[in-house]
Order: C-alpha cells, then structure tokens, then sequence
C-alpha cells in the first residue's frame, strides 16, 4: 500500500480540450513527479514539485503545467490535447527533492480521441 | 537518446529457477538505480535500489548487480515464483536538486509454474 492516490482512474477527451489530473501524496512525503507512460515506453519526467515550487522539467511543451499544494498534493494540467498526449499519467511521491524510493500512483489513464 | 536500455522486452524462466533482467545505460552522470515492477492496471512498485557506490544490494528474492566500468546492471530473482510475472523497469537517477528518474522500457517476465 503506496498510499499514493490519483484521480480520475480513467478519463477520455477531445483533441483541443483541457484536463486536470489530480494526485495525492504519501503521508510525510513532500515532493511529487509527474510522468507520461505511452503504450509499449516506460514512463517519461514531465515535472517534479519539491515543497510548492518546480524542482525540475523534462522534455514536455509548455502547454503541460502543475501545482503543489500546502499538503504537498498535486496538479498536472494539459491545454490544447492532442491525439499523442493519450497515455498512461503517473504520479510519484518522495520525500526530499531526490527520487530515491519514489512511490507511485495506481495511474490516471488518459484517451484522447 | 535512450539513456536506460531494456533490450530484451521479454523473458520466460521456469518456476524455482533464477531470472536475470539486464539493462544498460549511457550517461555516467546518473550515480542511483531503482527497478520496478509493474502488474497492469496498477503504477509501478519499487522493489530494490543500489547506489553507484556499491556493486551489489541484496533483498531477499532479490539481488542487483552494478558494473559500473560496463554502464550496466542486473536484477536477479531466486528462486523466480509465477507472481513474479510482471512487467520489470530499471529506472536512473541523478542525486541533487533536479533529480529525476529515467526508465527503460521494461521486461515482461513471465513465470511458469
């Protein structure tokens, strides 16, 4: 039991639509990451969120944004969806800004049509 | 640019017998490793880490290998158990401020009873 939880589990949406996906931390846990699971990759960085402020950001467009809460939960918000943003979202929780024994999420799995 | 390389997207062992999951990565920069394991439908679970300054970490079933002259490490499962079947990522990470993990694609490993 990771207590890692995100909501929705599932989720579809039109091209050009916006979509927020939420993930709540493991309790003590005060960083967050978010990924991007395509069919057949494993999980690609989006973002990390260390105590309310972007600690780091991969190779994603501007139009992928976040937020931290005070209780460490999280935010990943899309704009504009596009066919190839479907996948598997992923949120991971740590403690420090390290991603030593992240934990993760069940998974937020994400269609766009 | 795969930094993590799975290159084996699968393996079938015998129920009992040993299995070794192999990945390899590019950048000398990354100086922790984590593996994963994957049912579907549920977020990665970590399962056993080892930091570039050992060769060597040992966890019950589990036991990973660095070679770090080779940029290379190894999972090993003994003795290999059908609940094992999943599917396996090896995963890199920097220690710092901007750290993040960059996986591989993984291995589906299937156990046969």
């Amino acid at each position: 039991e990771t207590g890692v939880t995100q909501s929705p589990t599932h989720l579809i949406k039109t091209r050009g639509q916006q979509v927020t996906l939420r993930c709540s931390s493991q309790s003590g846990h005060n960083t967050v990451s978010w990924y991007q699971q395509a069919l057949g990759q494993g999980p690609q960085f989006i973002f990390q969120y260390y105590r309310e402020e972007e600690n780091g950001r991969g190779n994603f467009p501007p139009r992928f944004s976040g937020l931290q809460f005070p209780n460490y939960s999280s935010e990943l918000n899309v704009n504009a969806l596009e066919l190839d943003d479907s996948a598997l979202y992923l949120c991971a929780s740590s403690l420090g800004g390290a991603n030593r024994e992240a934990f993760f999420g069940q998974g937020t799995r994400l269609t766009v049509v | 640019d795969q930094q993590v390389k799975q290159n084996s997207p699968s393996l079938s062992v015998q129920e009992g017998r040993i299995s070794i999951l192999n990945c390899d990565y590019t950048n000398s920069m990354f100086d922790y490793f984590l593996w994963y394991k994957k049912y579907p439908a549920e977020g990665p679970t970590f399962l056993i880490s080892i930091s570039s300054i050992k060769d060597k970490n040992e966890d019950g079933r589990f036991t990973v290998f660095l070679n770090k002259s080779a940029k290379h490490l190894s999972l090993h499962i003994v003795p290999s158990q059908p609940g094992d079947s999943a599917v396996y990522f090896c995963a890199a990470g920097y220690t710092g401020a901007n750290s993040k993990l960059t996986f591989g694609k993984g291995i589906t490993l299937s156990v046969r009873p």
